[in-house]
């Protein structure tokens, strides 16, 4: 079956810092790969997505992500992160059958501090 | 993208009784779902709702328990039933298809339930 591990649940950073939230899946086939985030009192939403090609892609707001397949990760990052960012990140995967049935993370709580 | 509401929104429930949460969605969509997040865990697949056929359920979640209804592209109903404490979760319902975009899910509001 698959899974996904999110290895920090909350992450406190000052504003400007950089930012890397480490996400790890297991999942024997191709998959397609998300980042997910949630600010607090809204929806869910796609924050970037990976389904083939380069490896290193950008998502919204300055995000990005690379996709190492060596070791199943699937790193989210940001240089300089901003007080706004203060939500909850969860990645996803989707194996790759059609299907669109996602396997979520645990999440990890960012707080930026102004 | 596509507007998702859920009603209700949140809602507190007695032991051994049902709550029927909505999803309304204001486009057609391909495929409609059913997620739980129990407090502190990750989102979890309940079903697929399918639209005109019963709905695809996940391992370890059955339809005596959580009935789904799907009677066209743009709403969905996902019942609780015979509540537990154990049941007191967000539920989220999410769609693909929604302005042609058939990679990306799209998901609602969610509904807290929570069950004494």
């Amino acid at each position: 079956a698959q899974s996904v591990s999110q290895h920090n649940h909350h992450v406190i950073l000052s504003e400007a810092a950089s930012l890397e939230l480490g996400c790890n899946y297991s999942y024997g086939g191709t998959v397609n790969l998300f980042w997910y985030v949630q600010y607090p009192g809204q929806h869910l939403q796609l924050l970037l997505k990976y389904f083939s090609g380069d490896p290193l892609v950008k998502g919204i707001k300055g995000f990005e992500a690379e996709f190492i397949k060596s070791k199943f990760s699937f790193n989210l990052r940001k240089p300089s992160v901003q007080w706004s960012d203060t939500a909850e990140y969860f990645c996803a995967v989707e194996g790759n059958t059609g299907f669109q049935k996602l396997v979520f993370g645990t999440g990890t709580r960012l707080l930026v501090s102004p | 993208s596509a507007v998702i509401s859920q009603k209700p929104s949140r809602d507190i429930c007695q032991r051994g009784t049902s709550l029927t949460i909505q999803c309304q969605v204001d486009s057609q969509v391909t495929m409609m779902f059913w997620y739980r997040q129990q407090p502190g865990q990750s989102l979890t697949l309940i079903a697929t709702a399918n639209q005109g056929s019963e709905a695809t359920y996940e391992s370890g979640f059955v339809i005596d328990k959580f009935p789904i209804s799907r009677p066209n592209l743009t709403f969905s109903t996902l019942t609780v039933s015979n509540m537990s404490p154990e049941d007191s979760s967000i539920y989220l319902c999410s769609v693909v298809g929604a302005g042609g975009s058939y990679n990306e899910q799209f998901f609602g509001p969610g509904t807290r339930l929570t069950v004494l």
